[in-house]
């Protein structure tokens, strides 16, 4: 059984829909991340929150948009999609150094949310 | 800009043999080396993590060795089982302090009973 846990599991969405994925840890980690995985491509990082704030964009577009509403909880917000944005969606959580506090930076992963636009 | 490579993208071995699958990184200022396993349509499983101060790590019969010097990890599966297919990915923490994971494109394991 997996510390993270995310849903849905699969979604399947007009271009037009709008659309949430949620990310639930139940690790007490302090950082939370969503990363996309398409085919043979390696997993690409999209956002990342520490202590609930968002220390990461990496030049996501805007029809994506994440929510951290507390250490536990991440949300994908998913709006005007694209067919290309069709892919596998991972959360992760991690229990990263800082502050003097410990941390090992490992991640464990949700068993993802499968997209497919249409 | 860390880049992570895992050679080769595909591996066949019959059941019961030693294996040894490769990741190289190219910036060897890491924070730590994590190696998970992934199966069809699922979510990353962590196996082993080593942090940049260590060397090697044991679990059952994985054992994952890191070289920081020359920029290379091994992840050592012995006695295989057909249980153990899977797509095995490396990922590399860098620059602590504003961690940054780099995922290699994974080794894809087929053990043929």
């Amino acid at each position: 059984e997996t510390g993270v846990t995310q849903t849905p599991r699969h979604l399947v969405m007009g271009m037009t829909n709008k659309k949430s994925l949620k990310c639930e840890q139940h690790l007490g980690h302090n950082a939370m991340y969503w990363y996309k995985q398409s085919a043979k491509k390696p997993l690409e990082l999209m956002f990342v929150y520490n202590f609930k704030e968002q220390t990461e964009n990496n030049s996501v577009p805007s029809r994506f948009s994440p929510e951290c509403p507390n250490s536990s909880h991440l949300f994908l917000h998913l709006h005007t999609l694209q067919p290309e944005d069709s892919a596998l969606y991972l959360c992760a959580s991690s229990q990263d150094a800082r502050d003097g506090e410990a941390g090992t930076g490992e991640l464990f992963f949700g068993e993802g949310s499968r997209l497919t636009v249409l | 800009k860390q880049e992570v490579t895992q050679i080769p993208a595909a591996l066949s071995v019959p059941e019961g043999e030693n294996l040894v699958l490769n990741c190289s990184f190219t910036d060897s200022a890491i924070y730590n080396l994590q190696w998970f396993r992934q199966d069809p349509g699922k979510g990353l499983t962590s196996l082993l993590l080593i942090q940049s101060s260590q060397r090697e790590q044991t679990s059952g019969r994985l054992n994952a060795s890191l070289d920081k010097s020359s920029g290379r990890s091994t992840l050592y599966i012995a006695a295989s089982q057909p249980g153990d297919s899977a797509t095995y990915l490396c990922a590399v923490l860098s620059n602590f302090g504003n961690e940054k994971l780099t995922f290699g494109t994974g080794t894809r394991l087929t053990i043929i009973p």
